[in-house]
Protein backbone atom coordinates (compact mmCIF):
# COMPACT_ATOMS: atom_id res chain seq x y z
CA UNK A 1 0.00 0.00 0.00
CA UNK A 2 1.49 3.55 -1.14
CA UNK A 3 1.78 5.60 1.73
CA UNK A 4 1.41 9.73 1.38
CA UNK A 5 2.93 11.65 3.56
CA UNK A 6 1.76 15.49 3.67
CA UNK A 7 3.80 17.91 5.64
CA UNK A 8 3.31 20.45 7.03
CA UNK A 9 0.24 19.08 9.58
CA UNK A 10 -0.98 22.66 10.32
CA UNK A 11 -0.11 25.69 8.34
CA UNK A 12 -1.32 29.56 10.06
CA UNK A 13 -1.56 32.09 7.42
CA UNK A 14 -3.01 34.86 6.37
CA UNK A 15 -5.36 35.86 3.32
CA UNK A 16 -3.24 37.11 0.37
CA UNK A 17 -0.30 34.62 1.45
CA UNK A 18 1.17 32.23 -1.32
CA UNK A 19 0.75 28.55 0.14
CA UNK A 20 2.70 25.60 -0.73
CA UNK A 21 1.60 22.42 0.16
CA UNK A 22 3.74 19.22 0.14
CA UNK A 23 2.92 15.04 -0.29
CA UNK A 24 5.45 12.57 -0.70
CA UNK A 25 4.45 9.16 -1.54
CA UNK A 26 6.33 6.26 -0.15
CA UNK A 27 6.82 4.88 -4.15
CA UNK A 28 7.18 6.34 -7.70
CA UNK A 29 3.15 6.91 -8.14
CA UNK A 30 4.21 8.62 -12.15
CA UNK A 31 1.55 11.74 -12.01
CA UNK A 32 -1.60 9.54 -10.73
CA UNK A 33 -2.26 12.63 -7.65
CA UNK A 34 -4.80 14.26 -6.80
CA UNK A 35 -5.72 17.31 -4.88
CA UNK A 36 -8.87 18.20 -2.48
CA UNK A 37 -10.50 20.59 -0.27
CA UNK A 38 -12.73 19.98 2.10
CA UNK A 39 -14.18 22.44 4.83
CA UNK A 40 -15.48 21.54 8.12
CA UNK A 41 -18.98 19.53 7.66
CA UNK A 42 -18.55 19.06 4.04
CA UNK A 43 -17.71 16.74 1.30
CA UNK A 44 -14.20 16.72 -0.32
CA UNK A 45 -14.03 19.11 -3.23
CA UNK A 46 -11.61 18.02 -6.04
CA UNK A 47 -9.38 20.37 -7.08
CA UNK A 48 -6.32 19.44 -8.97
CA UNK A 49 -5.82 15.47 -10.79
CA UNK A 50 -3.17 13.98 -12.40
CA UNK A 51 -0.64 16.16 -10.52
CA UNK A 52 -1.07 19.12 -12.35
CA UNK A 53 -4.65 19.67 -14.32
CA UNK A 54 -7.12 21.97 -12.94
CA UNK A 55 -10.68 20.27 -12.21
CA UNK A 56 -13.71 21.95 -13.55
CA UNK A 57 -14.45 25.91 -12.18
CA UNK A 58 -11.14 25.72 -9.79
CA UNK A 59 -9.70 29.18 -9.89
CA UNK A 60 -6.53 29.62 -11.41
CA UNK A 61 -4.90 30.63 -8.13
CA UNK A 62 -4.64 26.69 -6.82
CA UNK A 63 -2.15 24.83 -9.20
CA UNK A 64 -0.43 21.49 -8.83
CA UNK A 65 3.17 20.10 -9.92
CA UNK A 66 5.17 16.86 -9.58
CA UNK A 67 6.18 13.80 -10.82
CA UNK A 68 7.10 10.08 -9.16
CA UNK A 69 7.31 10.75 -5.04
CA UNK A 70 6.88 14.86 -4.46
CA UNK A 71 4.11 16.54 -5.30
CA UNK A 72 2.99 20.38 -4.01
CA UNK A 73 -0.30 22.07 -4.16
CA UNK A 74 0.14 25.93 -4.72
CA UNK A 75 -2.20 28.59 -3.84
CA UNK A 76 -0.94 32.03 -4.94
CA UNK A 77 -2.48 34.27 -2.82
CA UNK A 78 -4.93 33.07 -0.01
CA UNK A 79 -8.88 33.94 -0.30
CA UNK A 80 -10.78 34.11 2.86
CA UNK A 81 -12.78 31.05 1.33
CA UNK A 82 -9.63 28.58 0.90
CA UNK A 83 -9.21 27.79 4.64
CA UNK A 84 -9.86 24.42 5.16
CA UNK A 85 -8.06 20.85 5.17
CA UNK A 86 -6.30 19.49 1.91
CA UNK A 87 -5.47 16.19 1.37
CA UNK A 88 -3.34 14.16 -1.38
CA UNK A 89 -4.75 11.01 -2.85
CA UNK A 90 -2.91 8.34 -5.03
CA UNK A 91 -4.21 6.10 -7.99
CA UNK A 92 -1.33 4.65 -9.45
CA UNK A 93 -1.56 1.61 -7.15
CA UNK A 94 -4.20 -0.47 -5.69
CA UNK A 95 -6.01 0.27 -3.01
CA UNK A 96 -6.41 3.91 -3.71
CA UNK A 97 -4.87 5.84 -0.61
CA UNK A 98 -5.08 9.38 0.74
CA UNK A 99 -2.35 11.56 2.46
CA UNK A 100 -3.39 12.83 5.97
CA UNK A 101 -4.10 16.11 5.13
CA UNK A 102 -2.77 19.28 6.08
CA UNK A 103 -4.90 21.82 7.83
CA UNK A 104 -4.68 25.55 6.19
CA UNK A 105 -5.82 27.96 9.14
CA UNK A 106 -6.34 31.70 9.67
CA UNK A 107 -3.37 33.40 11.22
CA UNK B 1 -26.81 19.15 -12.66
CA UNK B 2 -25.26 16.29 -11.20
CA UNK B 3 -26.38 15.28 -7.52
CA UNK B 4 -26.10 12.90 -5.09
CA UNK B 5 -27.43 12.00 -1.95
CA UNK B 6 -26.41 9.21 0.56
CA UNK B 7 -29.34 7.92 3.28
CA UNK B 8 -29.13 5.07 5.33
CA UNK B 9 -29.55 4.36 9.51
CA UNK B 10 -27.28 6.39 11.47
CA UNK B 11 -26.99 3.86 14.07
CA UNK B 12 -25.97 0.37 13.48
CA UNK B 13 -25.19 -2.61 16.37
CA UNK B 14 -21.92 -3.53 16.29
CA UNK B 15 -22.04 -6.98 14.37
CA UNK B 16 -24.78 -5.89 12.31
CA UNK B 17 -24.63 -5.13 8.58
CA UNK B 18 -24.28 -1.30 7.71
CA UNK B 19 -26.58 -0.71 4.34
CA UNK B 20 -26.71 2.89 2.60
CA UNK B 21 -27.90 3.93 -0.73
CA UNK B 22 -26.78 6.94 -2.64
CA UNK B 23 -29.20 8.08 -4.87
CA UNK B 24 -28.20 9.98 -8.21
CA UNK B 25 -30.00 12.38 -9.81
CA UNK B 26 -29.51 14.82 -12.82
CA UNK B 27 -27.34 12.74 -15.10
CA UNK B 28 -27.07 8.89 -15.85
CA UNK B 29 -25.78 5.99 -13.68
CA UNK B 30 -24.72 3.67 -16.12
CA UNK B 31 -22.36 5.61 -17.65
CA UNK B 32 -19.97 5.89 -15.33
CA UNK B 33 -18.07 4.51 -12.24
CA UNK B 34 -19.31 4.69 -8.63
CA UNK B 35 -17.47 4.97 -5.42
CA UNK B 36 -17.60 4.62 -1.77
CA UNK B 37 -15.27 6.19 0.77
CA UNK B 38 -15.21 6.94 4.55
CA UNK B 39 -14.04 9.40 7.02
CA UNK B 40 -13.69 8.63 10.65
CA UNK B 41 -14.98 11.60 13.02
CA UNK B 42 -11.78 13.90 13.22
CA UNK B 43 -9.65 11.64 10.77
CA UNK B 44 -8.92 10.92 6.90
CA UNK B 45 -10.06 9.90 4.17
CA UNK B 46 -10.29 6.13 3.57
CA UNK B 47 -11.77 4.56 -0.13
CA UNK B 48 -13.83 1.76 0.02
CA UNK B 49 -14.38 0.50 -3.64
CA UNK B 50 -15.68 1.27 -6.76
CA UNK B 51 -17.99 -0.24 -8.99
CA UNK B 52 -19.67 0.13 -12.87
CA UNK B 53 -22.94 -1.38 -14.57
CA UNK B 54 -20.51 -3.29 -16.70
CA UNK B 55 -19.80 -5.48 -13.08
CA UNK B 56 -16.10 -3.91 -12.94
CA UNK B 57 -16.04 -3.81 -9.59
CA UNK B 58 -13.05 -3.52 -6.78
CA UNK B 59 -12.67 -3.11 -3.19
CA UNK B 60 -10.40 -2.17 -1.01
CA UNK B 61 -8.51 -5.14 0.45
CA UNK B 62 -8.51 -4.12 4.03
CA UNK B 63 -12.54 -3.97 4.06
CA UNK B 64 -12.94 -6.48 0.60
CA UNK B 65 -14.22 -9.51 3.03
CA UNK B 66 -17.50 -7.23 4.51
CA UNK B 67 -17.89 -5.47 0.89
CA UNK B 68 -20.43 -5.06 -1.17
CA UNK B 69 -21.17 -2.87 -3.96
CA UNK B 70 -24.27 -2.75 -6.01
CA UNK B 71 -25.71 -0.48 -8.99
CA UNK B 72 -29.53 -0.24 -9.95
CA UNK B 73 -29.75 1.74 -12.96
CA UNK B 74 -33.58 0.85 -12.88
CA UNK B 75 -33.80 3.71 -10.34
CA UNK B 76 -30.45 5.33 -9.99
CA UNK B 77 -29.44 3.90 -6.98
CA UNK B 78 -25.91 3.14 -5.93
CA UNK B 79 -25.67 0.82 -2.25
CA UNK B 80 -23.46 -0.25 0.09
CA UNK B 81 -23.49 -2.90 1.92
CA UNK B 82 -20.67 -3.48 4.59
CA UNK B 83 -21.25 -6.69 7.26
CA UNK B 84 -20.37 -7.91 10.82
CA UNK B 85 -19.72 -3.99 11.70
CA UNK B 86 -17.43 -2.65 14.88
CA UNK B 87 -17.10 0.90 16.34
CA UNK B 88 -14.22 1.19 13.97
CA UNK B 89 -16.30 1.45 10.91
CA UNK B 90 -18.39 4.39 12.45
CA UNK B 91 -17.53 7.22 10.11
CA UNK B 92 -19.40 9.84 7.06
CA UNK B 93 -19.83 7.79 4.39
CA UNK B 94 -19.66 9.69 1.23
CA UNK B 95 -20.44 8.41 -2.61
CA UNK B 96 -19.33 9.42 -5.48
CA UNK B 97 -18.63 9.96 -9.59
CA UNK B 98 -15.67 8.77 -11.56
CA UNK B 99 -15.20 11.44 -14.41
CA UNK B 100 -16.14 10.23 -17.76
CA UNK B 101 -15.64 7.23 -18.37
CA UNK B 102 -13.41 6.15 -15.36
CA UNK B 103 -13.07 5.32 -11.82
CA UNK B 104 -10.94 8.05 -10.98
CA UNK B 105 -11.09 11.28 -10.49
CA UNK B 106 -14.36 11.92 -7.93
CA UNK B 107 -15.92 15.12 -9.48
CA UNK B 108 -19.11 14.68 -8.03
CA UNK B 109 -19.42 13.57 -3.91
CA UNK B 110 -22.82 13.46 -2.18
CA UNK B 111 -22.75 15.06 1.08
CA UNK B 112 -22.23 12.54 3.12
CA UNK B 113 -23.84 10.28 5.96
CA UNK B 114 -22.66 9.59 9.29
CA UNK B 115 -22.91 6.17 10.48
CA UNK B 116 -22.55 5.27 13.86
CA UNK B 117 -21.28 1.77 15.39
CA UNK B 118 -23.43 1.25 19.05
CA UNK B 119 -25.29 -0.65 20.89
Amino acid sequence: EIVLTQSPATLSLSPGERVTLSCRASQGIRHYLAWFQQKSGQAPRLLIHDASNRATGIPARFSGSGYGTDFTLTISSLEPEDFAVYYCQQRDNWPLTFGGGTKVEIK
Amino acid sequence: QVQLQESGPGLVKPSETLSLTCTVSGGSISGHFWTWLRQPPGKGLEWIGYTHYSEDTRYNPSLESRVTLSLDTSTSLFSLKLTSVTAADTAVYYCARGAGNSNWPWDYWGQGALVTVSS
